[in-house]
């Protein structure tokens, strides 16, 4: 079967860097997505990673190694507003993005 | 900026009553999607469409219809609910499967089936 890993919680201190970490076994890999999401609001897109590496957007970045099926996302100098869950999906073989549970991000002061 | 909206937000039936749920997005894309997220569980894809006029059966389809009659809406119809179809369902919208392209999605319509 298909199956993504990601840690349920997590807590950091705003201003610190924390690294969420994704694993996965899917029929097939086109590509990685990592999404943000808000309590009570939509998914929002952050990053794409399908070749290995890492890729930096500002404050994120988010590294993929397609031979170990693993994925995190970095985030640094941490806000009060980066609580939130964050969520990997991969899309698989058939081209259907395939969802992790999502990891609860909690930032203390 | 709309991109994805969905209506109503919130509802709550009883067992056995029927609702549609409706998404539309001027993003003019082609591919959408109807998710459901329940709690400790990723998204799950009930039903996408690749086109108008197209629907196709995801994840999780049984108690669910669709249709996709114009290319800016997505209906999804519950004919007979039931008390494990309480969720949030989220519609998405994509320019194409290209791996690349990302999903938009719109807010969320919490449903609560009594």
């Amino acid at each position: 079967g298909q199956n993504i890993d990601q840690p349920t919680e997590m807590t950091a201190t705003e201003g610190a860097i924390v690294q969420i970490n994704c694993t996965y076994q899917t029929s097939g890999f086109n590509g990685l997505f990592w999404y943000q999401q808000h309590a009570g609001e939509a998914p929002t897109f952050l990053s794409y990673n399908v070749l290995d590496g890492l890729e930096e957007k500002g404050r994120f970045s988010s590294f993929l190694s397609r031979s170990k099926g693993y994925s995190y996302l970095l985030l640094k100098e941490l806000q009060m507003k980066d609580s939130a869950s964050y969520l990997c999906a991969v899309t698989d073989s058939n081209y259907q993005l395939i969802w992790g549970a999502g990891t609860k991000l909690i930032i203390k002061p | 900026n709309a991109g994805v909206t969905q209506t109503p937000k919130f509802r709550v039936l009883k067992t056995g009553q029927s609702m549609t749920l409706l998404c539309a997005q001027d993003m003019n894309h082609e591919y959408m999607y109807w998710y459901r997220q329940d709690p400790g569980m990723g998204l799950r894809l009930i039903h996408y469409s690749v086109g108008e006029g197209t629907t196709a059966k995801g994840e999780v389809p049984d108690g669910y219809n669709v249709s996709r009659l114009k290319k800016q809406n997505f209906l999804l119809g519950l004919e007979s609910a039931a008390p494990s179809q309480t969720s949030v369902y989220f519609c998405a919208s994509s320019a194409g499967t290209e791996a690349y392209q990302p999903q938009h999605f719109g807010d969320g319509t919490r449903l609560s089936i009594l």
